[in-house]
């Protein structure tokens, strides 16, 4: 069965500090992997999108990495700061017709001043 | 600035009354999608449009109509809303299948009473 399975369901941190998302897939075909950002009331924000060929991509203090032999991904924060607080999804597209995609239910975290 | 609108923002109405989410995107993207999200089961995809007058089911497609007649809108049509229709909606776009989704509209909460 095709899923994504985000840990943990919800993290709080201190401003400053660091901290890594998990996100495991079981998708197949693999076509590529994207994290999002989802403020509330807001509709989700594409942070970095990797294919298989891609382990490493950042955008800010944000850096993703996909292993794809093992189906993994993480999300690491650097730095942390209040506005980081966010529910976070990891999404899967499957290298079928139109990229099917599988959703995981996403991290939300907390950063606390 | 690049939008995905989505109107109205928030609904409370009845069960049977038969109600449209519009969206809008102004990027020029041929593709467009919509989503529900719900605690605990993360987002999913209602149905899909590859271009004009191509329109296709997700997963959750039961109880919804959509229609693409012009390339920047989308409508979710609910033409009788029953109470498990009580949801986040999200509309999005993208400019090829590859990205998608790459915009989302800030959501459509609604409550059928």
């Amino acid at each position: 069965k095709n899923q994504v399975e985000q840990s943990p369901q919800s993290l709080i941190i201190l401003e400053g500090k660091n901290c890594t998302l998990q996100c495991n897939y079981t998708v197949s075909p693999f076509s590529n992997l994207r994290w999002y950002k989802q403020d509330t009331g807001r509709g989700p924000v594409s942070l970095t999108i990797m294919t298989f060929s891609e382990n490493t991509k950042s955008n800010g203090r944000y850096t993703a990495t996909l292993d794809a032999d093992t189906k993994q991904s993480s999300l690491h924060i650097t730095a942390s700061q209040l506005s980081d607080s966010a529910s976070y999804i990891c999404v899967v597209s499957m290298n079928t017709g139109f990229q099917k995609l599988v959703f995981g239910t996403g991290t939300r975290l907390l950063v606390s001043p | 600035e690049a939008q995905v609108t989505q109107n109205p923002r928030y609904l409370i109405t009845v069960t049977g009354k038969k109600l449209t989410v519009t969206c809008s995107q102004n990027m020029n993207h041929e593709y467009m999608s919509w989503y529900r999200q719900d605690p605990g089961l993360g987002l999913r995809q209602i149905y899909y449009s590859m271009n004009v007058e191509v329109t296709d089911k997700g997963d959750v497609p039961e109880g919804y109509k959509v229609s693409r007649k012009e390339k920047r809108n989308f409508p979710l049509i609910l033409e009788s809303p029953s109470p498990n229709q009580t949801s986040l909606y999200f509309c999005a776009s993208s400019f090829d299948r590859t990205h998608q989704p790459q915009h989302f509209g800030d959501g459509t909460r609604l409550s059928i009473l």
